[in-house]
């Protein structure tokens, strides 16, 4: 079974520009949930997309937005790139149903800001 | 406001002998706990879990104790081996309306294992 599959793997922006990022989750799971990795905050949630509708939203404004396809497959886009967003962007992948789920992470886009 | 906290930002252990890695968490509406490992330039794997209707869960090498009261949980590995060395993350999960996706992570201990 292939893992959760993130592209692009690393790039550089500039301020003011706007970025999208693209995950594959895992066959037959339905949740895709994207975090952000900082050196100073650790991983924090993004969002969760389940079944091409948004059903959790971090604490994170409005620039960072998402959508999920009816594949499952999902984008997250950040508009006008400040200095700060400069990150390791995880996506995760689960069965999606309720309950405890076990996330299975791809292997992330590191963006940098310049 | 951390929910989910790991004071030791790193441990040093000998091969062989056990490490412990320790985690807090302040909300008691959490109910699923999880241990992830993170290698550099890879995503964080899923080490183990526990329920909050258990207080001990075993897989291998790798055992996670969940303490309610004290609101601490702890993953013991035993023996360490120098494969295991990486950052392990502890992170909490409760039922948001139905999404599960959204976990709440501690910031990481850097497990270093020594031959």
């Amino acid at each position: 079974k292939a893992g959760v599959t993130q592209t692009p793997r690393y790039l550089i922006k500039t301020r003011g520009q706007q970025v999208t990022l693209s995950c594959s989750p895992i066959s037959g799971h339905r949740s895709v949930s994207w975090y952000q990795q900082t050196p100073g905050q650790g991983l924090q949630f993004l969002f969760e997309y389940f079944s091409e509708t948004q059903r959790n939203k971090g604490n994170f404004p409005g620039r960072f937005s998402g959508r999920q396809f009816s594949n499952s497959r999902s984008e997250m886009n950040v508009s006008t790139l400040e200095l700060g967003d400069s990150a390791l962007y995880l996506c995760a992948s689960s069965e999606g149903g309720t309950g405890a789920n076990v996330l299975t992470f791809g292997a992330g886009s590191r963006l940098t800001v310049l | 406001d951390q929910q989910v906290k790991q004071n030791s930002p790193s441990l040093s252990v000998q091969e062989g002998r056990i490490s412990i890695l320790n985690c807090d968490y302040t909300n008691s509406m959490f109910d699923y706990f999880l241990w992830y490992k993170k290698y550099p330039a890879e995503g964080p794997t899923f080490l183990i879990s526990i329920s909050s209707i258990k207080d001990k869960n075993e897989d291998g090498r790798f055992t996670v104790f969940l303490n309610k009261s004290a609101k601490h949980l702890s993953l013991h590995i035993v023996p360490s081996q120098p494969g295991d060395s990486a950052v392990y993350f502890c992170a909490a999960s409760g039922d948001y309306g139905g999404s599960q996706g959204n976990l709440i992570f501690g910031k990481g201990t850097k497990l270093s294992v020594k031959p």
